[in-house]
């Protein structure tokens, strides 16, 4: 069975400090996609990021970082120097290459403390 | 150009009652899928229709259906409402399926239900 497990429920950081949002993630197959989405308030998810099960190479954008270990099915996200926008939830999804169902964690609440 | 949206943006349904929530998805896009997020959780697949046809279910009880239209727009129906059906309903689309669903997934800001 597929699953994907988020274990920090709710994280509370003062403005400016590095935060690490943890992703853990259940498959036997072979091919298939990790996501972050972000969903503010108004409920709307934001796509954040996409990774292939065949490409575990680290990604950086902006402050947004992502490390994809194979070896420990770990998607982690770190917000570098964290802003009060950046509050939300963040879920953790996961996608077979063999239908298009995404399978979600169960999100992490982020608060940055001004 | 405009995003997905979703109508209405709230509601609120009494027990047993019938609910239709509706999907306009992205100029262009010709999959559909629908989401339900209880309050804490995270989205659960519920329907996905390609070209008209139904292509994936989840688990979800037969009180759900939905359908797509020639011009892609989507319905979504639940009847004999539960409590345990007030969550936000979330609708996305893609381009195709696959590879085009991979590279191209984009949700609404979603239907709010209350049950009471």
């Amino acid at each position: 069975a597929q699953k994907v497990t988020q274990a920090q429920t709710e994280i509370s950081v003062v403005e400016k400090e590095d935060v690490t949002l943890d992703c853990v993630y259940e498959t036997r197959d072979t091919t298939y996609y990790l996501f972050w989405y972000k969903q503010p308030p108004s409920g709307e998810l934001v796509f954040l990021i996409r990774r292939n099960s065949f490409d575990e190479q680290n990604e950086i954008s902006g402050r947004y970082s992502w490390n994809f270990q194979k070896s420990t099915s770990s998607f982690n996200f770190t917000i570098t120097a964290s802003q009060v926008v950046d509050s939300a939830v963040y879920f953790c999804a996961l996608k077979l290459n063999r239908d298009d169902k995404i399978i979600f964690g169960k999100g992490t609440r982020l608060h940055i403390l001004p | 150009d405009a995003g997905v949206t979703q109508s209405p943006t709230h509601l609120i349904k009494t027990r047993g009652q019938h609910v239709t929530l509706r999907c306009s998805p992205i100029s262009g896009h010709k999959s559909v899928s629908w989401y339900q997020q209880v309050l804490g959780q995270g989205p659960q697949f519920i329907f996905q229709y390609y070209e008209k046809e139904e292509r994936g279910r989840g688990n979800f009880p037969d009180r759900f259906s939905a359908r797509q239209f020639p011009n892609y727009s989507s319905e979504l129906n639940v009847n004999a409402l539960l409590l345990g059906d007030s969550a936000l309903y979330l609708c996305a689309s893609s381009r195709g399926i696959g590879t085009d669903f991979n590279y191209g997934y984009t949700f609404g800001s979603g239907t709010r239900l209350t049950v009471v």
